[in-house]
């Protein structure tokens, strides 16, 4: 069965510094991941997703994440965090051709000091 | 476009009351999901539809029920509220076109059961 784990539950970084935020998965195939965020009282956005081909993603509002599959992970990075990045981040598992399928991380929410 | 919209945003409901949560998109989607987010659960399919007039179960169908008569509208119906229901409730769609199911999501609606 599909899980995803987000060993960090909140995480805190002062503003400019870089940020890591890591994604683990469990699936028998090569996957669809995705990483969405949520501001406070908002819905989920997308950032950014890999489908296929290359393994390092790029998103919106200066986002990558890098597919390893032979770590199972696809952890989001930004190089300088800015203070309207804080909100709760969410890892999915999504599987082709099975749209009801996408399976959600818990979360992890992100402070960040000005 | 406004996307994906939701009503109400709050409401509050006393035991063994009903109401119907909306939810509309504009964008023409086929696929269409109904969420619940508990705190450090991520979030939780309820029901999910694949076009007017098909629906199916998700992950935590039990007390409430959906229905999907046009391509836009994608209700979601809890008949006698318990506490447990007590959660956020977002719906989110994804168009037949993307083979990723990348999915849009609506802005929440937070419902208290007392």
């Amino acid at each position: 069965a599909q899980s995803v784990t987000q060993p960090d539950i909140h995480i805190t970084v002062s503003e400019g510094a870089s940020l890591e935020l890591r994604c683990n998965y469990s699936y028998g195939a090569t996957p669809y991941l995705f990483w969405y965020v949520q501001s406070p009282g908002q819905g989920l956005q997308l950032l950014l997703k890999y489908f296929s081909g290359d393994t390092l993603v790029q998103g919106i509002k200066g986002f990558e994440a890098e597919f390893k599959r032979s770590q199972s992970s696809f952890n989001l990075r930004k190089p300088s965090v800015h203070w309207s990045d804080a909100a709760e981040y969410f890892c999915a598992v999504g599987k082709k051709t099975s749209y009801d399928k996408v399976i959600f991380g818990p979360g992890t929410s992100l402070s960040v000091i000005p | 476009n406004a996307g994906v919209t939701q009503t109400p945003k709050f409401r509050i409901l006393k035991i063994g009351q009903s109401m119907t949560l909306q939810c509309t998109q504009d964008m023409n989607h086929n696929y269409m999901y109904w969420y619940r987010q508990d705190p450090g659960m991520g979030l939780k399919l309820i029901y999910y539809s694949v076009g007017a007039g098909i629906t199916d179960k998700g992950e935590v169908p039990n007390g409430y029920n959906v229905s999907r008569s046009t391509t836009e509208d994608f209700p979601l119906r809890l008949e006698l509220a318990a506490p447990s229901q007590t959660s956020v409730y977002f719906c989110a769609s994804s168009p037949l076109a993307d083979p990723s199911y990348e999915q849009y999501f609506g802005p929440g609606t937070r419902l208290t059961v007392t």
